[in-house]
């Protein structure tokens, strides 16, 4: 079956401090995979995205980057997060039947 | 420029009454619309999308959204809300030539009283 793994759930994590979250999907090959943001209040907002092992497309440049070392492997991160790097992280996989499935997501707050 | 808007920050509807969530876009070329709800702290689920076809798209959980091109609304509806539909329901649209870049909409909450 195809699944969408995210971890962890929930993170607390001092301003200044890396930040690294990890996506990964099963049951499927050559996956487009998605980051997205949600903030307290407001829409998903698009990070980046990914077609391919390497392949990374950043739409809002900002203090994260992604990276996708293996097929079936996303991950966000940081070097030094700020206190607007908190809210909701999804990792979302793009069906070829169109729509996604998401993970289910991280609750980042910056302290 | 594409956008997606929900006017409505919050709907209140009475069990057993229908409901309406809201979605206009604006999109060049043709459109890709879904509809997911999220449940408190969790991921997103998909309800429904409309790519081509008929303009009246059933889904998930007794959903069903009508496209209109005219409107450019996709309006999300259901004849007769449970409280388990209280949630918080996006709106999302596909750009691009492409399923795979979507804007979200910044989300209605709906809350379903007994």
């Amino acid at each position: 079956s195809q699944t969408i793994h995210q971890w962890p759930a929930t993170l607390v994590q001092p301003v200044g401090s890396p930040l690294s979250l990890e996506c990964t999907v099963e049951g499927t090959s050559n996956p487009n995979l998605y980051w997205y943001r949600q903030a307290a209040g407001r829409g998903l907002q698009l990070l980046f995205y990914s077609v391919g092992i390497g392949q990374i497309s950043s739409e809002v440049p900002q203090n994260l980057s992604a990276s996708r070392p293996q097929d079936r492997q996303f991950i966000l991160s940081s070097k030094k997060l700020l206190l607007s790097d908190s809210g909701f992280y999804l990792c979302a996989w793009e069906k070829r039947s169109g729509g996604y499935t998401f993970g289910s997501g991280t609750r980042l707050t910056v302290v | 420029a594409q956008s997606v808007a929900q006017p409505e920050d919050q709907v209140n509807v009475a069990e057993g009454n229908p409901l309406t969530v809201k979605c206009t876009y604006s999109v060049s070329g043709n459109p890709y619309l879904f509809w997911y709800v999220q449940y408190p702290n969790r991921g997103l689920q998909f309800l429904l999308k409309y790519i081509t076809g008929d303009n009246l798209v059933k889904g998930s959980y007794g959903f069903e959204a009508e496209f209109n091109k005219s409107q450019t609304s996709f309006h999300l509806k259901k004849p007769s809300a449970l409280v388990s539909d209280s949630a918080l329901y996006f709106c999302a649209v596909g750009y691009g030539g492409s399923q795979g870049n979507l804007i979200f909409g910044k989300g209605t909450k709906l809350s379903v009283k007994p």
